[in-house]
């Protein structure tokens, strides 16, 4: 596609509830990100994928947070059990070579609030 | 120490003048430096680049790059109230992670 896409664009959760968030690259981007951007603050990295792998998972906070890109394109990230702490906006980034040396377009990201 | 630091600001200017946004990080090994820009309930978006020392023009935007220092900076010249925003520095950095680490973001105010 011409952007990143992310959805949903909100999602209001239950605390205890499960939630999926879905991000669709670049076409032929081969580096996709996933940040968590709380009000005020600056994006703080959660995960990282090339392709189909997972080369950087150290910025998960715990491991209720999972993210997957089973066929290198269309990646998701699940919090399970959500907390009023996963409050965030969860921002998607895609990049066309490794490791974003070139910098990244961001999605519109996912504004979650746990309530 | 933040691996990225920025001041929150708000930092802010009369409409026409030279805004100077300032940021330091602490990987001496960094190669890759960027300044996003994120309108208020907005994502952020690339603005500049610069990867050696020196400076790096793009219209009104200048990015500085100061290795030796570990400073990068981007100066906006006649600054316009569309300008207002939050700026966010990122910088990929050799060792740790495999990704931009930002700033928290300087605030921008460019008053009319």
């Amino acid at each position: 596609g011409a952007g990143v896409s992310q959805s949903p664009r909100y999602k209001v959760a239950k605390r205890g509830q499960d939630v999926a968030l879905r991000c669709d690259p670049i076409s032929g981007h081969v580096s996709l990100f996933w940040y968590q951007q709380a009000l005020g603050q600056g994006p703080e990295f959660l995960t990282y994928f090339q392709n189909e792998a997972q080369l950087d998972k150290s910025g998960l906070p715990s491991d209720r947070f999972f993210a997957e890109r089973p066929e290198g394109s269309v990646s998701t990230l699940k919090i399970q059990r959500t907390q009023q702490e996963d409050s965030a906006v969860y921002l998607c980034a895609s990049s066309p070579g490794g490791d974003g040396v070139y910098g990244y377009t961001f999605g519109s990201g996912t504004r979650l609030t746990v309530v | 120490q933040k691996e990225v630091e920025q001041n929150s600001g708000p930092l802010s200017v009369p409409e026409g003048a030279i805004a100077s946004l300032n940021c330091t990080y602490s990987d001496r090994g960094s190669q890759s430096f960027f300044w996003y820009r994120q309108y208020s309930g907005k994502s952020p978006e690339l603005i500049m680049s610069i990867y050696s020392n020196g400076d790096k023009e793009d219209g009104r935007f200048t990015a500085q790059l100061n290795k030796a220092s570990q400073y990068v900076s981007l100066l906006i010249r006649d600054s316009q109230p569309s300008d207002s925003a939050t700026y966010l520095c990122a910088v990929n950095m050799p060792t740790g992670r495999r990704a931009l680490t930002f700033g928290s973001g300087t605030r921008l105010q460019v008053q009319p």
